[in-house]
């Protein structure tokens, strides 16, 4: 089965500065890749995907990249603010299985 | 719309117990699954369901049911609860098949368990 990779576990960046967050996926069959933002006390929420025939995708402050050949995908925010700060997970998934394999997750903590 | 709903938020339960976790969605969704959330683990996928009738086991099954005896709702159930079942249960739901294979899984706010 599909195994998802994230790092690092935790990580702290000052206001203002960019956040980077990195996984890796073993199924070369997935092709969709959400990442989700986890506040304290509730469920994860959608924030970005990307789709396997597309390499980069922006949404304001927010971007994710994957490298289809490496396995790789990363989530980018830039501009940080105190709002950023929350546990960040990534997933993969393949066509024709709803099931989403998750990372470990990401806390991240915005230094003001 | 209410989206996906979760009760109770809190549970304490003594080993051998057992209880349901309710989980609803009024969004019409086919798919339903349950998550665990552990520290350091992520998201570990219980149970899941294409449609009414239909269930399938993920990744951590064992000491848990469920049932679809509906569209809409999604129950968990606990038959006798081991001190390794403490955890944080989530419930999602999302569109299944013929919208697509990229359907964005909403998630509830969550059930927090723990099992002296």
């Amino acid at each position: 089965g599909e195994n998802v990779e994230q790092h690092p576990s935790t990580l702290s960046v000052q206001e203002g500065d960019s956040a980077v967050i990195k996984c890796t996926y073993s199924d070369s069959a997935s092709n969709y890749f959400p990442w989700y933002k986890q506040e304290l006390g509730k469920g994860p929420q959608l924030i970005i995907d990307i789709r396997s025939n597309v390499g980069e995708k922006k949404d304001q402050r927010i971007a994710v990249t994957l490298n289809k050949t490496a396995k790789h995908f990363s989530l980018h925010i830039t501009e940080t603010q105190p709002e950023d700060s929350a546990v960040y997970f990534c997933a993969a998934r393949h066509f024709g299985n709803e099931k989403l394999t998750f990372g470990t997750g990401t806390r991240l903590t915005i230094i003001p | 719309n209410a989206g996906v709903t979760q009760t109770p938020k809190f549970q304490v339960l003594k080993t051998g117990q057992s209880m349901t976790l309710q989980c609803a969605q009024d969004m019409n969704h086919e798919y339903m699954s349950w998550y665990r959330q552990d520290p350091g683990m992520g998201l570990r996928l219980i149970h899941y369901s294409v449609g009414a009738g239909i269930t399938d086991q993920g990744e951590v099954p064992n000491g848990y049911n469920v049932s679809r005896s509906t569209t809409e709702d999604f129950p968990l159930r606990l038959l006798s609860a081991a001190p390794s079942q403490t955890s944080v249960y989530f419930c999602a739901s999302s569109y299944f098949g013929g919208l697509g294979p990229y359907n964005e899984q909403f998630f509830g706010p969550g059930t927090r368990l723990t099992v002296l």
